[in-house]
Formats: structure tokens, sequence, C-alpha cells
């Protein structure tokens, strides 16, 4: 069975630039999560979708950060323009069902970003 | 912010079963403990989760105090690949079914030959 995929898993950019990030959950999954992880910290959520609307996006940084789940399927996370700050792990998540009947998520590797 | 209190790091010899302690003094009666794992460079992994009777599967066993104020995952036998960062975290339900993980920095735990 095909695991959640992300794209690209590197990525520097210099900061007021914008920068795109990609995830394929797998097959079937109807709840699709991006998270922020900086370094040396939990996971924090940013964003939950339930196919393909928001059901949660209390922390994600609106002024910056946009992300689109068009189809219920593939979803892209935007950050426009970028901060030093904003230099992270974002990982994306996928599950059956709103945090999944069993809890169970399953991430993908990340898209590791530096921001200089 | 997380409902739940970890080791920073802790070590544990090959073959030997590490203990991983989580404090959950203010979980509500409703919320489910869960734990995952993270190992280097890679996306978190599901162990286990639990709401108040201890829970095994092939990877761990998960051990509620009756209280349900603290937890200890348990790896049997621990290997070399068990080294990772472990996260016990609460799962909060909000309104409108909605579930969340609240993680907070987790155990690093070191496996040693």
């Amino acid at each position: 069975e095909a695991g959640v995929a992300q794209s690209p898993r590197y990525k520097i950019i210099e900061k007021r630039q914008s920068v795109a990030f990609w995830c394929n959950p797998i097959s079937g999954h109807a709840t699709l999560y991006w998270y922020q992880q900086i370094l040396g910290q939990g996971p924090k959520l940013l964003i939950q979708f339930q196919n393909n609307g928001v059901v949660d996006d209390s922390q994600l940084p609106k002024d910056r950060f946009s992300a689109e789940r068009l189809k219920g399927v593939d979803s892209t996370l935007k950050i426009q323009p970028a901060k030093l700050e904003d230099s992270a792990v974002y990982l994306c998540a996928s599950s059956l069902a709103l945090a999944g009947r069993t809890g169970e998520l399953f991430f993908g590797e990340g898209s590791r970003l530096t921001v200089l | 912010d997380a409902k739940t209190t970890q080791p920073t790091s802790m070590d544990c010899a090959e073959g030997r079963a590490a203990n991983l302690p989580c404090n959950h003094s203010t979980i509500s009666g409703n919320e489910y403990v869960y734990w995952y794992r993270q190992i280097h460079s890679q996306g978190p992994q599901y162990i286990i989760h639990g709401l108040k009777n201890n829970e095994t599967n092939e990877m761990a066993s998960l051990i509620i105090t009756e209280d349900r104020k603290s937890s200890t995952l348990i790896l049997p036998h621990a290997t070399l690949r068990d080294t990772a960062v472990y996260y016990c975290i609460v799962r909060v339900d909000n309104a409108g079914n909605n579930r969340k993980l609240i993680w907070g920095l987790g155990t690093s735990l070191a496996v040693n030959p």
C-alpha cells in the first residue's frame, strides 16, 4: 500500500520569497492534515481537511499561509512571503476519518524548509 | 498547549524492556491517550492508544493508571531500531465531532547495544 507522498523533500529559500508544498494522501483517506514541526518540538497542526472542506485552521497564520484541497485528494500548502521563523519540517498526514476512528494518522516523510 | 509531560530523554539497553512514562493529570473522562514515535528524519508513526483499559499490540503495551492521570508505554524487547522520539498525546474531542491530537515535546529514547 502506497503511503503519504510529499514533495519537495527539501527547500531552501530567502525570506520574503514564496514556497509551495504538495501532498498526496493514502487512497481513500478522507481526512488530510498539515503540521508544522520546528526543530526540537512536537508537530503543530496547521490545518485539517475533511474531503475538500476545512475542519480546523485555527492555528494557520492566514496572513502568509494558505492551503487547499480542491478535489478532496491532493493538497498544497503555500507560504507567501516566508519569514525566518517558518524554517521547519512540514508534515502531511491522512486518516480514514476525523482523527481516524482508531486515531491512527499516517504521515509522510515531510518537507524540510530552510528560510535564509 | 500540550496536556502531557514526559521525560526529555531516556536510555535503554538492547533486548531489555523500555518503559516510557507520561503524565496527563488534567485529562478529561472521554479523552484518549495516544502514543506515536518519530525516527530521525521520518514522519511520526502510530504505536497504540487507549482510554481506560490496558492495551497491547504487536509493537507495545500501554498501561494506564486507574485514575487515568498517567500512563506507561512498554516496549518489551527494545532493539536499536526503536531509537526514536516517543510522543504521548491526548486526543481532544471538540465540537462537531472534530478530534484533535495535542502533541507535546516527547521523550528521546536511545537504545544502546
